[in-house]
């Protein structure tokens, strides 16, 4: 079992809807970071959030410290929000680390 | 401001060859780290250099190594590639500062080893 663990794998939605992936650990973290890599291959970070919520644009990402559980919202989804979306959280008193597998979505006009 | 650039982009080696993954950024960042990134798994850490002169093994070290050249540049060794080392690599460069922790990663550097 992953110690990130992310639903579903793939995704698929209509122009318009709106989208949430989870994330759930199992380890110990201080903050945990969405990622956003493109169809090309590059990674961004998109949010890190060691409590509550943080909105930014159409994206909305919360976390649940005590059910170790966060999620990501996309309102209004667009055909480019396709893309892979990645959670990892960040080991206490390390620099490292601990990646989900990835939420593959891919949005249709 | 380039941020993190890797090179080469695409390699594609024989089993026992050796090659170096370059990595640097122009940001000022103390930590540096590699990634592999393979079908199904998430990114996993090779190797990470939490400040200039130092490195330490991540998740998946063995068959590599890593130079940490400066607090620009961070290195990838691979001294005898084998086919399970067919992969993305990635590098990343690590802002942390006040209530943000933010990685920054390069492009990639997609290896294939026949």
């Amino acid at each position: 079992k992953n110690e990130v663990e992310q639903s579903p794998q793939n995704l698929t939605a209509q122009e318009g809807e709106f989208i949430t992936i989870n994330c759930s650990y199992s380890v110990g973290i201080s903050a945990l970071h969405w990622l956003q890599q493109h169809p090309g291959g590059g990674i961004v970070s998109l949010f890190m959030l060691s409590s509550g919520k943080k909105k930014h644009g159409r994206l909305i990402a919360t976390i649940n410290i005590q059910e170790k559980h966060s999620s990501l919202h996309i309102t209004a989804s667009h055909p480019r929000d396709s893309a892979v979306y990645i959670c990892a959280g960040s080991l206490y008193n390390t620099d490292k680390l601990i990646f989900g597998t990835g939420t593959r979505l891919q949005v249709f006009p | 401001n380039a941020g993190v650039t890797q090179t080469p982009k695409f390699q594609v080696l024989k089993t026992g060859q050796s090659m170096t993954l370059q990595c640097a950024q122009d940001m000022n960042h103390n930590s540096m780290y590699w990634y592999r990134q393979d079908p199904g798994m998430g990114l996993r850490l090779i190797y990470y250099s939490a400040s200039e002169g130092t490195t330490d093994k991540g998740e998946v070290p063995n068959g590599y190594n890593v130079s940490r050249l400066n607090k620009r540049e961070f290195s990838l060794r691979l001294e005898s590639a084998a086919p399970s080392q067919t992969s993305v690599y990635f590098c990343a460069s690590r802002r942390s500062f006040a209530s943000t922790d933010t990685q920054y990663f390069g492009p990639g550097t997609r290896l294939t080893v026949l």
